[in-house]
This record gives C-alpha cells, sequence and structure tokens, in this order.
C-alpha cells in the first residue's frame, strides 16, 4: 500500500459526459501528478500540482483540468468525454514536508475509466 | 525532448533463470532514473531509483539495476526470477527543470516459465 488512495476505482460513464477522479495523496505530500494510461499512448505525464499550484503540465486536453485543494487531495475533471479518453487514470504524490526532496513518487491503484 | 526506450516488448524466462531488462534514455545531462513494476490491475511499485553516486543501485524483491552513462543505460537485473515476477516493467527519467514529471518507457511484459 503507497498511502496514496483513488476514488472511484471504476467508472463508466458516456460519451460527452463529464466526471471527477479524486486523489488523496500520502500524509504529509505537496507534490501530486496525474498519468494517464493507455493501450495506444503508454504512459504520459498529464499535470502536477505541489501546494495547490500548478507546476506542469503535459500532454493534458483543454476538456480536462485539475486542481489541488487546502488539503492538499486533488481532483482531476475530464469533460466532452470520447471514446479515447478510457483510461487507466493514476495520481502519484511525493515530497513530504520534513524531508529533503527527492521526487520518489508513490502511486496510486488508479482510476478505470470507460467510455461507451 | 527527453525520452525513454525499452526495446524488448515481451521477455519470457524460465522460472530461477536471470533476467536483464533494458532501458536506455536519451537526456544532456544525467537524469534521475526509476524502475517501476505493474502487477495485472494494479498500480505502479518503485523497485528501485538512482540519483547520483554508486551506478549499481539495490533495489526491492531482490532486484538491481546499473547506471553506465557512456551507454546511457539502466538495465535491470535479477539473478534468479520467480514466478511472481510476472508482470510489466517501466523505465522512467525525470528532469528536474522538467516539472518533476516522469517519462516512461513503453514497458516490458515478463512471463515466467515455470
Amino acid at each position: 500500500d503507497s498511502g496514496v488512495t483513488q476514488t472511484p476505482k471504476h467508472l463508466i460513464t458516456a460519451t460527452g459526459q463529464r466526471v471527477t477522479l479524486r486523489c488523496s495523496p500520502r500524509s504529509g505530500d505537496l507534490s501530486v501528478y496525474w498519468y494517464q494510461q493507455s493501450l495506444d499512448q503508454g504512459l504520459q505525464f498529464l499535470i502536477h500540482y505541489y501546494n495547490g499550484e500548478e507546476r506542469a503540465k503535459g500532454n493534458i486536453l483543454e476538456r480536462f483540468s485539475a486542481q489541488q485543494f487546502p488539503d492538499l487531495h486533488s481532483e482531476l475533471n475530464l469533460s466532452s468525454l470520447e471514446l479515447g479518453d478510457s483510461a487507466l487514470y493514476f495520481c502519484a504524490s511525493s515530497v513530504r514536508e520534513d524531508e529533503t526532496y527527492n521526487n520518489e513518487q508513490f502511486f496510486g491503484p488508479g482510476t478505470r475509466l470507460t467510455v461507451l | 525532448a527527453q525520452s525513454v526506450t525499452q526495446p524488448d516488448i515481451h521477455i519470457t524466462v524460465s522460472e530461477g533463470a536471470s533476467l536483464e531488462l533494458r532501458c536506455n534514455y536519451s537526456y544532456g545531462a544525467t537524469p534521475y532514473l526509476f524502475w517501476y513494476v505493474q502487477s495485472p490491475g494494479q498500480g505502479l511499485q518503485l523497485l528501485l531509483k538512482y540519483f547520483s553516486g554508486d551506478t549499481l543501485v539495490q533495489g526491492i524483491k531482490g532486484f538491481e539495476a546499473e547506471f553506465k552513462r557512456s551507454q546511457s543505460s539502466f538495465n535491470l537485473r535479477k539473478p534468479s526470477v520467480h514466478w511472481s515476477d510476472a508482470a510489466e516493467y517501466f523505465c522512467a527519467v525525470v528532469r528536474r527543470s522538467s516539472g518533476d514529471k516522469l517519462t516512461f518507457g513503453t514497458g516490458t511484459r515478463l512471463a515466467v516459465r515455470p
């Protein structure tokens, strides 16, 4: 158990819909990362938040957005869903306040999104 | 842009045999290097990491990896494979200036023959 939790585990929805994926980082971790894993694209970085602020964006579509809240949990919002958005979405966290930065990222179990 | 290459998509080894999974990266400076394992239906678990120092790093589950700067490689090894090692293995790199994102290879799926 990495200490990172993600809900829900599975999500089935229809094209055009909007969903929200939730991530709770390890206790004390300030950074949250979102990744997408699909058969055709592999594991792709989407976005990184540190202590509530966006730090970096990767291959994230404009239909997707994320935020990190004051309690450090994060949400990934996916809208106008398309069939191609079906994938496993991972959240990872790193950097405890009381540790020297080392960028080891701990992954949650993922949310499997199926768009029908 | 940095990239990670895992040339072997599938590898099958017999239980008890040795294993080497290849990873090459392209990046101007020494990046941070990682190996992750993903079992079916599971998340990613860190096996080992290299930041600096000794180029031979030990990880969990009996795995080790060697960083070779001259070859831009970070190959994963295990002297004796167990059936429970069957999984997908991902090599990844981080460049801090890129926002600390992990760039992953395409993965190597390991099957273990009884």
